[in-house]
């Protein structure tokens, strides 16, 4: 099955430097990569998504980058915020088709953005 | 998007009972997903369910401790059977909007004591 690890799982960055967050994926079956935000005792939100047929996508502040090849995608944050302070999940699908979407989950980091 | 009801939102239970944990979606979904968070640790995944067909298990998880049920395209449930301490883990059910976005419910936080 498919095995996503996460590096690294804890990161403290100043307000307004920039967040880098790397995943690593094993299947290549694997063709959607979507990175959540965690807050303390709230459910995963979607912060960001890409698919294979797509090296880079950019939501604002927020920007994820793709290697196939490689086998590896990386979370960018730019100008981070205290409000950016979370855990953050990377993970990667294949699909199941009929409206599914099996995920498998990294290890998290931990994000501390400090004034 | 999909809206997901979970309940219930927590629980403290004994040792040795059981606890099923609900999911409403609020639109008809073909899949549906149970997923266990463990203190401090990411999301594994329990087991997928599909309407009128047996739950599938990921390795590790089988159905006489996680047992569901999918009884339409808008409900499930998961019952923690015979629990121990080792079972204190959130609980989260999730649906995917066609086959992107994964939407999660509140999630359930069970402690056994």
């Amino acid at each position: 099955g498919e095995n996503v690890e996460q590096h690294p799982s804890t990161l403290s960055v100043q307000e307004g430097d920039s967040a880098v967050i790397k995943c690593t994926y094993s299947d290549s079956a694997s063709n959607y990569f979507p990175w959540y935000k965690q807050e303390l005792g709230k459910r995963p939100q979607l912060i960001i998504d890409i698919r294979s047929n797509v090296g880079e996508k950019k939501d604002q502040r927020i920007a994820v980058t793709l290697n196939k090849t490689a086998k590896h995608f990386s979370l960018h944050i730019t100008e981070t915020q205290p409000e950016d302070s979370a855990v953050y999940f990377c993970a990667a699908s294949s699909g199941l088709g009929g409206g599914g979407n099996k995920l498998t989950f990294g290890t998290g980091t931990q994000l501390k953005v400090e004034l | 998007s999909a809206v997901i009801s979970q309940k219930p939102s927590r629980d403290i239970c004994q040792r040795g009972t059981s606890l099923t944990i609900q999911c409403q979606v609020d639109s008809q979904v073909t899949m549906m997903f149970w997923y266990r968070q463990q203190p401090g640790q990411s999301l594994t995944l329990i087991a997928t369910a599909n309407q009128g067909s047996e739950a599938t298990y990921e390795s590790g998880f089988v159905i006489d401790k996680f047992p569901i049920s999918r009884p339409n395209l808008t409900f499930s449930t998961l019952t923690v059977s015979n629990m121990s301490p080792e079972d204190s883990s959130i609980y989260l059910c999730s649906v995917s909007g066609g086959e992107t976005e994964a939407f999660f419910g509140q999630g359930t936080r069970l402690t056994v004591v």
